[in-house]
């Protein structure tokens, strides 16, 4: 059972360059999310969807597009990255509303220069 | 402003001793509370979660407790090992029921 998926484990951008981070789960779970995580600063939400169609922002959604077309997969794109964005990024699932256990993947690690 | 707070220095304590670790929460009302290991390189492990109707949560070596008039939650591991080495992450319920909120987790080191 592979869990949440996310590729890739690294990356590096230009300020400017624009890129999707995938995230994909195989739990048929409804909701599913998108942390950052920066030093001191812990996990902060970016954006969530309770199913498929819809998604909404968390508290740090600027610079982030989200869409949720299937219940299995949740792709976070970066319009024009910036050296703020540098990064590890989380995707995270939940077979409830999202206020329960969440599974998360092994994370994105992203730097922009 | 609303946070939750968990001790932000490391935590070391000897094999076998009890770790007990704080999170403190201002301005929320959780139905929920949460918490969740994470080692380095690694995404959070759910651990636990306590209702804002019940008092303490247990399982195997690891309790929860949770006091909602003092909006605080003790995570207590009991005879604790060098592998229970990692930070440790509470988590609220916040705004309108889908949003997890974080604390930014307190590391424990448990020596030999």
């Amino acid at each position: 059972n592979a869990g949440v998926t996310q590729t890739p484990k690294f990356q590096v951008l230009k300020t400017g360059q624009s890129m999707t981070l995938q995230c994909a789960q195989d739990m048929n779970h409804e909701y599913m999310s998108w942390y950052r995580q920066d030093p001191g600063m812990g996990l902060r939400l970016i954006h969530y969807s309770v199913g498929a169609g819809i998604t909404d922002q968390g508290e740090v959604p600027n610079g982030y597009n989200v869409s949720r077309s299937t219940t299995e997969d949740f792709p976070l794109r970066l319009l024009s990255a910036a050296p703020s964005q540098t990064s590890v990024y989380f995707c995270a699932s939940s077979i409830g509303t999202g206020r329960e256990k969440l599974f998360f993947g092994s994370g994105t690690q992203l730097s922009v220069l | 402003s609303q946070k939750i707070e968990q001790n932000s220095e490391a935590l070391n304590i000897q094999e076998g001793k009890t770790a007990t670790l704080t999170c403190n929460y201002t301005n929320y009302s959780p139905a929920y509370l949460q918490w969740y290991r994470q080692d380095p390189g690694r995404g959070p492990v759910f651990l636990l979660l306590i209702r804002e109707n019940e008092k303490e949560k247990r399982k195997e070596r690891l309790k929860v407790t949770f006091d909602t008039t003092l909006k605080q939650s003790l995570f207590h591991i009991t005879a604790s090992q060098p592998a229970d080495s990692a930070t440790y992450l509470c988590a609220l319920d916040t705004g309108g029921g889908n949003k997890l909120t974080f604390g930014t987790g307190t590391q424990l080191k448990v020596e030999l």
